[in-house]
């Protein structure tokens, strides 16, 4: 099945700072989510990007399919920011449809 | 607001005491899947589900049971919990299965077998 990559595993950052986040993959994907998992272990929808570049406020997402990477880049980062994001792509191979999530990377931003 | 919501939020409870976990959408969607989340294991998907009364098994469905009576809701059944089973769960859905869309996650339901 499809394997997913991310790095850095952890990240500090202070207030205010920029940084990328990347995400790579195993094979061909139709389907890339980012998402943020909160302190108290929410799992939120960031992006939904198969490819191109897609920008919600502070933040921003590039996928680029034929090279099997994402980044998502987080900008004046904040110390609500703080969490762990994960990516996650489909494992194809049937119905399933299961989402195989990386490792994350584990963001803390200093005030 | 379309979301996925799941009950109860956190859940403390005793070896072999049955429990449900409740999940339910307001998008029409087709597709809906429990979860869970454990440390250095990551997320894993335990039962899915394609339509109503379609249900299957997911990567790690040992002692879980689901079932999939109207297409909103997707309940998770713990018939004889045990401390193995302490973990985070999380309730997804979209709109086909198959991995070709976009889900969407549920806040999650911490559970405490002791």
């Amino acid at each position: 099945g499809i394997q997913v990559e991310q790095s850095p595993p952890d990240l500090i950052l202070q207030e205010g700072a920029n940084s990328t986040l990347r995400c790579n993959f195993s094979d061909s994907v139709n389907n890339l989510q980012w998402f943020h998992q909160n302190p108290w272990g929410q799992l939120i929808n960031l992006f939904y990007i198969p490819s191109g570049t897609k920008q919600n406020g502070r933040l921003s997402a590039t996928t680029v399919a034929t090279e099997r990477y994402s980044l998502l880049y987080i900008s004046s980062s904040q110390t609500t920011d703080s969490g762990v994001y994960f990516c996650a792509a489909p494992n194809y191979g049937g119905s399933q449809g299961n989402l195989i999530f990386g490792k994350g990377t584990k963001l803390s931003v200093k005030p | 607001e379309a979301q996925v919501t799941q009950n109860p939020r956190y859940l403390i409870t005793v070896t072999g005491k049955k429990l449900t976990v409740t999940c339910s959408q307001n998008m029409n969607h087709e597709y809906m899947s429990w979860y869970r989340q454990d440390p250095g294991l990551g997320l894993r998907q335990i039962y899915y589900s394609m339509n109503v009364e379609v249900t299957d098994k997911g990567d790690v469905p040992e002692g879980y049971k689901v079932s999939r009576k109207e297409k909103r809701n997707f309940p998770l059944i713990l018939e004889s919990p045990s401390p193995n089973q302490t973990s985070l769960y999380f309730c997804a859905s979209s709109p086909r299965g198959q991995g070709l869309y976009e889900q969407y996650f549920g806040p999650g339901t911490r559970l405490t077998v002791t």
